[in-house]
């Protein structure tokens, strides 16, 4: 299994271009989050999905959009960036309340 | 509100030397929790965590942390740090009860290990 993947690792941006950031599970986990890093600050949950068309804010989901059509999947879509959206990262997936499995993360840079 | 609490930053140990890891949270009934670590560069990774039953939870690479009902603390131990211990360390809380799902991380502490 190759767990919760992500792409792409690094990616700079331009203030105000847009861009997906991929992410995929093959544990067959029913919840799925996106959380941004950022130095010093612990984990912020920026959306999360409870199965297949089902999603929901978390503490800090301003400038972003989730999508969950399969199981699998649930990229989030960043719109016009922003320099405060420098950060990185996670995706990760769960069965329920229990472990969450995280992926490697992607760095952002917006200039 | 809830809220999970890690007072320390940073520590810095001396490799052979033993670990504790302070977690406090706020929460409305006994939460699923949880401990996490990160390597550099690297996604989070599960330590070990508590549902029920025996307070004191065994983990991977000789971890250990006791649960508190009446102080809401998760502490970690390690009774002799090795150097690749040195990462950064979350503690999380999580609701026990499906819908409304939300898992709080602390900020994290960073462990330091010299020679």
């Amino acid at each position: 299994n190759a767990g919760v993947t992500q792409t792409p690792k690094f990616r700079i941006l331009k203030i105000g271009q847009s861009m997906t950031l991929q992410c995929a599970q093959d544990m067959n986990h029913n919840y799925m989050y996106w959380y941004r890093q950022d130095p010093g600050m612990g984990l912020k949950l920026i959306y999360y999905s409870v199965g297949a068309g089902i999603t929901d804010k978390g503490e800090v989901p301003n400038g972003y959009n989730v999508s969950r059509s399969t199981t699998e999947d649930f990229p989030l879509r960043l719109e016009l960036a922003a320099p405060s959206q420098t950060s990185v990262y996670f995706c990760a997936s769960s069965y329920g309340a229990d472990t969450q499995y995280f992926g490697p993360g992607t760095r952002l840079t917006v200039l | 509100a809830q809220s999970v609490t890690q007072p320390d930053i940073h520590i810095t140990v001396s490799e052979g030397a033993s670990l504790e890891l302070r977690c406090n949270y706020s929460y409305g009934a006994t939460p699923y929790l949880f401990w996490y670590v990160q390597s550099p560069g690297q996604g989070l990774q599960l330590l070990l965590k508590y549902f029920s039953g025996d307070t004191l939870v065994q983990g991977i690479k000789g971890f250990e942390a006791e649960f508190k009902r009446s102080q809401s603390s998760f502490n970690l131990r390690k009774p002799s740090v090795h150097w690749s211990d040195a990462a950064e360390y979350f503690c999380a809380v999580g609701p026990r009860s499906a819908g409304g799902f939300k898992t709080i991380f602390g900020a994290g502490t960073r462990l330091f290990v010299k020679a």
